[in-house]
């Protein structure tokens, strides 16, 4: 159980478009899902809380408007990079917690990443 | 400020020895305590949790962690270590949050 998927696993893009990045709970629900971004060598930066049904609470020094996300079910959450540019080129890592069953509910669940390269 | 100290960057051990994987946190109250690994372009794998309860937890591949409140360590342990356990280990902590906070992250290697 807690399974969580990601995709696309890898994705090139010139700079200028814009990379959606989906986030899926496999076998759980999740009212709250997280947004991560891992630069090479470091640990995982949060960049926002994802809360199904309502606006996603962003990290400070954060774009809102770059990095827009969008939790629309208790599945699912997206995360999409507008605009790209080479800086953005990084890991991104979503996690999910059950929000229903105890005593999982403390525990959040991670996605295996999706790696983005902006040329 | 809560925050997670992982003081070594990489741990060497031989297989067959038993291996530690150092964590240290700092906050005010009782935190939530994680461990997870992370293989090489993936993300990262739930190992256990402390909670509350007895301190010493077991965890998935045979892993297990000692909660010690003076000391506020929770350090990862397994008494005979693997090739496959070549990974990088975070630990990670809650307190009154959603947010998890991570340490940078130990790399171990073991030799064969």
């Amino acid at each position: 159980g807690a399974v969580v998927s990601q995709h696309p696993s890898w994705v090139i893009c010139k700079s200028g478009t814009s990379v959606k990045i989906e986030c899926r709970s496999l076998d759980f629900q999740a009212t709250t899902m997280f947004w991560y971004r891992q630069f090479p060598k470091q640990s995982l930066m949060l960049m926002a809380t994802s809360n199904e049904g309502s606006k996603a609470t962003y990290e400070q020094g954060v774009e809102k408007d770059k990095f827009l996300i969008n939790h629309a079910s208790l599945t699912l959450s997206t995360l999409t990079v507008t605009s790209a540019h080479p800086e953005d080129s990084s890991f991104y890592i979503c996690s999910a917690r059950d929000s229903y069953t105890f005593p999982y509910q403390e525990t959040q669940y991670f996605g295996p990443g999706t790696r983005l390269l902006v040329l | 400020a809560q925050s997670v100290a992982q003081p070594e960057d990489q741990v060497n051990v031989a297989e067959g020895n038993p291996l530690t994987v150092k964590c240290t946190y700092s906050v005010s109250g009782n935190p939530y305590l994680f461990w997870y690994v992370q293989y090489p372009n993936r993300g990262l794998q739930f190992l256990l949790k402390y909670i509350t309860g007895d301190n010493l937890v077991k965890g998935s591949y045979g892993f297990e962690a000692e909660f010690n409140k003076s000391q506020t360590s929770f350090h990862l342990k397994k008494p005979s270590a693997l090739v496959s356990d070549s990974a990088l280990y975070f630990c990670a902590l809650s307190y009154n949050t959603d947010k998890l906070i991570f340490g940078t992250g130990t790399r171990l290697q073991v030799f064969p």
